[in-house]
């Protein structure tokens, strides 16, 4: 099976930096894929990483380490408008549908 | 079109009606996925199809039945649910190969 570990809750202020830690156990790795979700919306794809090292994407980037099943999601000069839910996830079986990790809420003021 | 659409937005049901969940894409996605969400948790997946056939059943209650009628649509019938039943369910769909999963707005569903 598959287990993914965040934290539950992040606060930060406008213009920081925070990052978003995520462990994960998984029989068979098909990447680490991260998750925004507002309150009421949709979860939107942010970032995937495959391999090892750092993807960046804007204000967003997202770095995995396989030998150490950790990645982390890294957000910066935060707006308002980040304030939401940010999950990680892993595909399941045989790289199929993706399990979400217990999901981080991201609380940003000014 | 980058849009997986669900409808209806809000239901409200009673545990002896009969409803369905609709979703639609219009992007060739050939895998599509059904997930519920409870507040303040991650959505949980509940169904998977691949190529319109049921290839992943989450031991999910027979309450909830799926139904894929072609490669655009996901139906989620409900029969006799019970009020813990009562969340956001999510549609989802992704080409085979991609990374980026589309989620619907989900569905908002309360079981009186």
């Amino acid at each position: 099976g598959q287990s993914l570990e965040q934290p539950s809750e992040v606060t930060a202020v406008e213009g920081a930096i925070v990052q978003i830690n995520c462990t994960y156990q998984t029989s068979g790795f098909y990447g680490l894929s991260w998750y925004q979700q507002h309150d009421g919306g949709a979860p939107t794809f942010l970032s995937y990483n495959a391999l090892d090292g750092l993807e960046e994407t804007g204000r967003f980037s997202s770095f995995l380490s396989r030998s150490d099943s950790y990645g982390y999601l890294l957000l910066q000069e935060l707006q308002m408008k980040d304030s939401a839910s940010y999950f990680c996830a892993v595909r399941g079986q045989a790289g199929t549908a993706l399990i979400f990790g217990k999901g981080t809420t991201l609380s940003v003021s000014s | 079109d980058t849009e997986v659409t669900q409808t209806p937005k809000h239901l409200v049901m009673g545990m002896t009606n009969k409803k369905s969940l609709k979703c639609e894409q219009h992007m060739g996605h050939r895998a599509m996925y059904w997930y519920k969400q409870k507040a303040k948790k991650p959505p949980e997946l509940m169904f998977v199809y691949s190529y319109e056939k049921l290839s992943i059943n989450e031991s999910v209650p027979s309450r909830f039945s799926p139904e894929c009628p072609n490669s655009s649509l996901l139906n989620l019938h409900l029969h006799a649910l019970q009020p813990e039943d009562s969340a956001l369910y999510l549609c989802a769909s992704r080409n085979h190969g991609d990374t980026e999963a589309f989620f619907g707005q989900g569905t908002r569903l309360t079981v009186v």
